[in-house]
């Protein structure tokens, strides 16, 4: 069965470091990978997809995510976080007729 | 092109009622979703609709039901509403594609039961 791992609970980091969040999938075939971003009362929103092709997919907000079929990893990262950043990050993994979410993320961003 | 669109955005309702939750998807999107999101379960898959069709469910109890309609647009029904079932629910609609589906959301709509 399909899975998503996102090990971090909650991230902390200061504004304009780096930020990697971690994304491990179990799937028996190559999935499709998306990145979603929440903001407190909001909805999901999409960040980022990879399907096939380029394994560094490029996103909107200035994130990218690398897809690793060798470590089952699909890991956010940002080169330097701004403090409009701070949102709950949701990592999901699926096909055509299945979607499943990891548990998420939370990203607090210091100044 | 707007997007996935959610009524209403809060409400409050008593144990034992029951509410419906209106979802509009993105114009040309025909599969649509449903979510529910509290702080303990996280997001959870209700079920999904397309032309009308229910196609995959998630494992709620029956007191959880939704529909499509010919235009697309979706309701979802919780009847006997219980305090656990106070939580943000998310409509998505899913742009097919030869290469994969996107599923994009909309706000949600909060429900406190009390």
């Amino acid at each position: 069965a399909q899975s998503v791992t996102q090990p971090d609970i909650h991230i902390t980091v200061s504004e304009g470091a780096s930020l990697e969040l971690r994304c491990n999938y179990s799937y028996g075939a190559t999935p499709y990978l998306f990145w979603y971003v929440q903001s407190p009362g909001q909805g999901l929103q999409l960040l980022l997809k990879y399907f096939s092709g380029d394994t560094l997919v490029q996103g909107i907000k200035g994130f990218e995510a690398e897809f690793k079929r060798s470590q089952s990893s699909f890991n956010l990262r940002k080169p330097s976080v701004h403090w409009s950043d701070a949102a709950e990050y949701f990592c999901a993994v699926g096909d055509n007729n299945d979607m499943r979410f990891g548990a998420g993320t939370r990203l607090t961003v210091k100044p | 092109k707007a997007g996935v669109t959610q009524t209403p955005r809060y409400l409050i309702k008593t144990r034992g009622q029951q509410v419906t939750l209106s979802c509009s998807p993105i114009s040309g999107h025909r599969s649509v979703s449903w979510y529910q999101q509290t702080p303990g379960q996280g997001l959870q898959f209700l079920f999904e609709y397309f032309s009308e069709t229910q196609r995959n469910k998630g494992n709620f109890p029956g007191r959880f039901s939704g529909r499509q309609f010919s235009n697309s647009r979706s309701e979802m029904n919780v009847s006997t509403l219980e305090l656990g079932d106070s939580a943000l629910y998310l409509c998505a609609s899913t742009l097919r594609s030869g290469q994969g589906n996107t599923i994009y959301f909309g706000e949600g709509s909060w429900l406190t039961v009390v």
